[in-house]
């Protein structure tokens, strides 16, 4: 069964700072990854989203990266910003015939001005 | 577009009621999901449907929930009767479901409170 783990639950950074999210999943047979964000009492947003044959995507401060075979993900954000605060969740897609998604639990960001 | 639209908003009732949560998917979506988020369990999959038939359905916790899609716009899921332990943020997602991305695109929940 694909478990999808993201560490840490929390961080705080000081405004400015790049910053490193992590995901890993126990099942490497996956069909994509997605990055999401959730602000409080709002519904999730699409970040990004890295098929299983590529390696890394990029928006604007936000770089994915996606190592399918050691079962890792990462989310960097450069030059973060208060604004920057939410949750962040990884979610993968095990594959195109059941295309629900398997969540992590999220790391709460926090960055202070 | 407005986006996947979900209602209501909070929902707050006693044990033992019906609730009824509503979701409009994005048009043109052929693919519509239902999840429930709590502190404990994060994110978990209920159900979801294809061009309006349900396809898992391994996620709905017990017979209490039920969910139907009678067309293309608009789904239901229906938990009769409710119980404390039914509390939680429920999200409804839609997507275009064909070769590539697949995005799903969220609601804004409706947290369910039973009392």
């Amino acid at each position: 069964k694909q478990e999808v783990t993201q560490i840490p639950a929390a961080l705080s950074v000081p405004e400015g700072e790049n910053l490193v999210l992590n995901c890993s999943f126990t099942d490497s047979a996956i069909y994509n990854l997605q990055w999401f964000r959730q602000d409080p009492g709002k519904g999730l947003t699409s970040l990004l989203l890295i098929q299983s044959s590529q390696r890394e995507q990029t928006s604007g401060r936000l770089n994915a990266s996606l190592d399918k075979s050691s079962g890792r993900s990462t989310l960097y954000i450069a030059a973060s910003q208060p604004g920057d605060s939410a949750t962040y969740l990884c979610a993968v897609r095990p594959n195109q015939a059941g295309t629900a998604l398997i969540f992590g639990k999220g790391t709460t960001l926090s960055v202070s001005s | 577009d407005a986006g996947v639209i979900q209602s209501p908003r909070h929902e707050v009732t006693e044990m033992g009621q019906e609730v009824t949560l509503r979701c409009k998917p994005i048009s043109g979506h052929n693919s519509l999901f239902w999840y429930r988020q709590t502190m404990m369990r994060g994110l978990e999959l209920l159900i979801y449907f294809n061009n309006n038939v349900p396809i898992d359905d391994s996620g709905m916790p017990e017979d209490r929930f039920s969910a139907k899609m009678p067309n293309a716009s608009f789904s239901t899921l229906k938990i009769q009767p409710s119980e404390p332990r039914d509390s939680a943020v429920y999200f409804c997602a839609s997507s275009f479901r064909a070769g590539g991305q697949n995005i799903q695109y969220f609601g804004a929940g409706t947290r369910l409170s039973v009392l």
